[in-house]
């Protein structure tokens, strides 16, 4: 079966930035896309974009073309999310998903702080 | 950008009443998918392509809809359903996610 284990909590500073690692397991990286996810403390899920490993193409919401990034390092199975000049609004847990939101990692809770 | 309009926002619900939670498409949708959330943990695939259960998910919950308008039925409901749910559309890009339906228990 596919897990997911994505990185540590990170406590950060404001405008600083950040990366956030998804390491597949069960499977090639290269076999799905990968998503990420944002949910702010108490809020609803919010979809950041998607990667294709397989040619590193990406989708994003256009809310976040400017805030994330998404690279992928088919060598060792690993999608990871830059988030860049944080604020206090990207405090949240961000997700990372497989293509068809099946496999779902554990999350990665970034707390933007001084 | 397909915005996607759960109603309601929450409610609650006594043991053994049938639950229906209502996902709006602001555009036709292929399919509507849906998940469970309970706090602390990450959102668990519960409905997908409109109506098919995902491994586990118990057989009082349906789903059924086409083009905008989509819904989630419990037809029983249990303590263990209590938790958020959202719609999702994988139709178009970007990807869009209901705001959510906390479902609690009387």
């Amino acid at each position: 079966e596919v897990q997911l284990q994505q990185s540590g909590a990170e406590l950060v500073r404001p405008g600083t930035s950040v990366k956030l690692s998804c390491k597949v397991s069960g499977d090639t990286i290269t076999a799905s896309y990968i998503h990420f996810v944002k949910q702010r403390p108490g809020q609803g899920l919010e979809w950041i974009g998607r990667i294709d490993p397989e040619d590193d193409s990406s989708k994003y919401d256009e809310k976040f073309k400017n805030k994330a990034t998404l690279t992928a390092d088919t060598s060792s199975n690993t999608a990871y999310l830059k988030l860049s000049s944080l604020t206090s609004e990207d405090t949240a847990t961000y997700f990372c998903t497989t293509w068809y939101f099946d496999f779902w990692g554990p999350g990665t809770m970034v707390t933007v702080s001084s | 950008e397909i915005v996607l309009t759960q109603s309601p926002t929450t409610m609650a619900t006594s043991p053994g009443e049938k639950v229906t939670i209502t996902c709006r498409a602001s555009s036709s949708v292929s399919y509507m998918h849906w998940f469970q959330q309970k706090s602390g943990t990450s959102p668990k695939p519960w409905i997908y392509d409109t109506s098919k259960l995902a491994s586990g998910v118990p057989d009082r919950f349906s789903g059924s809809g086409s083009g905008t308008s989509y819904s989630l039925t419990i037809s029983s409901m249990e303590a263990e359903d209590g938790a958020t749910y959202y719609c999702l559309q994988r139709s178009s890009y970007p990807n869009t996610f209901g705001a959510g339906t906390k479902l609690e228990l009387k």
